[in-house]
């Protein structure tokens, strides 16, 4: 079992729509979790982190369950611009290494 | 100019070549670490380094070396390039234990 797992997708969705993401992760004493960004075949840029409060920032949700061991990202009223590549990422074990899932696309269409 | 520098951007080489891949950050940080993407695959972890002194392997070192010649510099070698190494490879950084990790803008690899 992968340590981060995610599912791949594709999101096809209208503008305007609603969409969610999850992402499960293996290693219970992982500390710290991140949504990235990714565009095709570009660098994976921070999207936003995800604490155990919850975390919003304009349209954009994550939340985190401990106790299930997910992640979830919520986007609210797609835009075109909103489709990318959203990567799930987990620091943990004993050297905090950024651990990656697959990614989800998301393709939002008009 | 961007905090995470990669070099080269695109490179085809041949079949048993060895190639350096150079990675350097002006952002101070301890931590570098090297990912291979594969389509698909999303990013796997090919070594890492969270000092001048510290090197370790990820979950697929075989093929790969690595040098710290500095705390700004950590380059990625291939000893002898093989087909199922052509991949885009991802520099990164981070400040410490949990923090974000910082990209350069990858190196598009080709063997032939």
């Amino acid at each position: 079992r992968k340590e981060v797992e995610q599912d791949p997708g594709p999101f096809n969705v209208p503008e305007g729509a609603t969409v969610a993401f999850n992402c499960t992760y293996s290693n219970s004493a992982s500390q710290s979790f991140f949504w990235y960004r990714q565009d095709c075949r570009k660098e994976p840029k921070l999207l936003m982190s995800v604490y155990s409060s919850g975390n919003e920032d304009g349209r954009f949700t994550a939340q985190l369950n401990r106790a299930s061991q997910y992640i979830s990202l919520l986007i609210r009223d797609s835009k075109l611009s909103d489709s990318a590549t959203y990567l799930c990422v987990v620091n943990g074990g004993g050297s905090y290494i950024p651990t990656f899932g697959r990614g989800t696309s998301l393709i939002v269409h008009p | 100019d961007a905090d995470v520098t990669q070099t080269p951007r695109n490179r085809i080489t041949k079949t048993g070549k060895r190639i350096m891949l150079e990675c350097s950050q002006t952002k101070g940080h301890d931590r570098m670490y090297w990912y291979r993407q594969d389509p698909g695959l999303g990013l796997q972890l090919i070594y890492y380094s969270f000092d001048v002194k510290d090197i370790n392997k990820g979950e697929i070192s075989d093929g790969y070396s690595v040098s710290r010649q500095a705390q700004a510099k950590f380059s990625l070698s291939l000893e002898s390039a093989i087909p199922n190494q052509t991949a885009l490879y991802f520099c990164a950084t981070s400040g410490g234990p949990g923090e974000e990790a910082f990209f350069g803008q990858g190196t598009r690899l080709t063997v032939v």
